[in-house]
């Protein structure tokens, strides 16, 4: 079955230092890769995808992904975390196949929580 | 501004009861999802539009009914055969090709 693992409920940062949210996905293909942000009471913001190219893809806000094709891995990084960053982190993988309709299947997500 | 916009943001249902989620959309995407969310449990797709007229079963469909007699709108219905509806519900859009979905603010649904 495809799936996506978002390994870590939640992941704690001080503010300043690097983050990493990871993903690593189950599906065949060359599929496309998304991050997505939640807040509070609110609906899902798109951050930054892959679909082909460079491995290390720059989205909104200074968030950053690495594709590991190997790994099956789409990790998102940040090089100095904010207190705002703090909210639920959702990675999502549209397999690539013509029957997928161009759905899309989500990990479970990862809250993140950065302190001052 | 285009987006989506879902309607009420709190919605309450009494056992039996029928209720109906707006989502309208101003895009002019063609393809439309909705998704229940719970806690620590992601996004779960209830069903999905391609084009209008049309739609198909996601993966949590029973006790939920759709229609897509516009392309702006996608209404979604939780029947009282939805046993258990308290959830976060989001709608989305899609232009086709490879363009990332663009969320709805959600509506909350509680029984009362």
């Amino acid at each position: 079955a495809q799936s996506v693992a978002q390994p870590e409920d939640q992941v704690n940062v001080a503010e300043g230092n690097p983050l990493t949210v990871k993903c690593t996905y189950s599906v065949s293909g060359n599929p496309y890769l998304f991050w997505y942000v939640q807040y509070p009471n609110r609906g899902l913001q798109f951050l930054l995808k892959y679909i082909t190219g460079d491995n290390l893809v720059k989205g909104s806000y200074g968030f950053e992904a690495e594709f590991n094709k190997s790994q099956t891995s789409f990790h998102l990084k940040k090089p100095s975390a904010l207190v705002s960053d703090s909210a639920l982190y959702f990675c999502a993988v549209r397999p690539d196949y013509g029957g997928s309709q161009g759905n899309l299947i989500f990990g479970k997500g990862t809250k993140l929580s950065v302190k001052p | 501004d285009g987006g989506i916009t879902q309607s009420p943001k709190y919605l309450f249902r009494k056992e039996g009861q029928n209720v109906t989620l707006s989502c309208e959309q101003n895009l002019n995407h063609d393809a439309m999802y909705w998704y229940r969310q719970d806690p620590g449990q992601g996004l779960r797709l209830i069903y999905y539009s391609q084009i209008v007229n049309d739609f198909q079963k996601g993966d949590i469909a029973e006790g939920y009914s759709v229609s897509r007699e516009k392309k702006e709108s996608f209404p979604l219905t939780v029947t009282s055969a939805q046993k258990n509806p308290t959830a976060f519900y989001l709608c989305a859009s899609r232009k086709q090709g490879g363009q990332p979905q663009h969320f709805g603010d959600g509506t909350r649904l509680s029984i009362l």
